[in-house]
C-alpha cells in the first residue's frame, strides 16, 4: 500500500542555518504530496503542497518539490528562525480524502 | 483563527468508563469529517470517516463498537471511547476536507487521553 517515510529527528540547527527535511513516498498512481506543520500545542496546518511530478510547494520560505523519478518530496528552508521550531509532516493524497503521513520530523531551531 | 476545535485537549478517565471527544467546524459545514489517533512519534492513523447523516466509515482494524462516532450535524462531530483501557490512551485528533478536493485538511488541535 501507499506509504511516506520521513528522516527520523529531532533535527536541531542554529538560527540562520539551512534545513533540509527528506521526504520519500511509495504510491500508485499520481498522488498529490503535502507538508503539514504543528507548532507546540496548536493543530496541524498545511505548510505547502503540490499536485503532480516537477511541481514546487512553497510558503514562508519553505519549498519541497516533487520529484516522481526519485519518488520524493524534500522540505527545504534556506535559513531557519527560532520560530520554525515545530513537527513536520510529509503527506500523500492518492485520490478522494485518505491522507497517508509521515511519522513527524521534530524541528529545534537554536537562537 | 482555529476554524476546527476539539474539547476536551486533555482527559484522564479511569480503566472501564467512557469518553467523548467533540469535533466542531467553526467556520463552515462539513458533511465529512475525520478522526485519526497518534501515538507518540509515530504517524498519525486514520481511524474513521464521520459521514453527517449517516453511519461512519471504519478503517480496517479499528473496532466501531469500541470507538463510536456520531456526526449529529454539519458542525460536530462526536468520538466516543467505550470502556476505555488504558492501550487506548493517546493522541487523538480531527479533521475537515478543505474545499472541493477532500485532499487538503483542517485539523482540530487534537485531544490527549489517558486511562489510568
Amino acid at each position: 500500500g501507499d506509504s511516506v517515510t520521513q528522516m527520523e529527528g529531532p533535527v536541531t540547527l542554529s538560527e540562520e542555518a539551512f534545513l533540509t527535511i527528506n521526504c520519500t513516498y511509495t504510491a500508485t498512481g499520481y498522488p498529490s504530496l503535502f507538508w503539514y506543520v504543528q507548532y507546540p500545542g496548536e493543530g496541524l496546518q498545511l505548510l505547502l503542497k503540490a499536485t503532480k511530478a516537477d511541481d514546487k510547494g512553497s510558503n514562508k520560505g519553505f519549498e519541497a518539490t516533487y520529484r516522481k523519478e526519485t519518488t520524493s518530496f524534500h522540505l527545504e528552508k534556506g535559513s531557519v528562525q527560532v520560530s520554525d521550531s515545530a513537527v513536520y509532516f510529509c503527506a500523500l493524497s492518492g485520490g478522494g480524502f485518505k491522507t497517508i503521513f509521515g511519522a513527524g520530523t521534530r524541528l529545534f531551531v537554536k537562537a | 483563527g482555529a476554524v476546527v476545535s476539539q474539547h476536551p485537549s486533555r482527559v484522564i478517565c479511569k480503566s472501564g468508563t467512557s469518553v467523548k471527544i467533540e469535533c466542531r467546524s467553526l467556520d463552515f459545514q462539513a458533511t465529512t469529517m475525520f478522526w485519526y489517533r497518534q501515538f507518540p512519534k509515530q504517524s498519525l492513523m486514520l481511524m474513521a470517516t464521520s459521514n453527517e447523516g449517516s453511519k461512519a466509515t471504519y478503517e480496517q482494524g479499528v473496532e466501531k463498537d469500541k470507538f463510536l462516532i456520531n456526526h449529529a450535524s454539519l458542525t460536530l462531530s462526536t468520538l466516543t471511547v467505550t470502556s476505555a483501557h488504558p492501550e487506548d490512551s493517546s493522541f487523538y485528533i480531527c479533521s475537515v476536507p478543505r474545499g472541493s478536493s477532500y485532499n487538503e485538511q483542517f485539523f482540530g488541535p487534537g485531544t490527549r487521553l489517558t486511562v489510568l
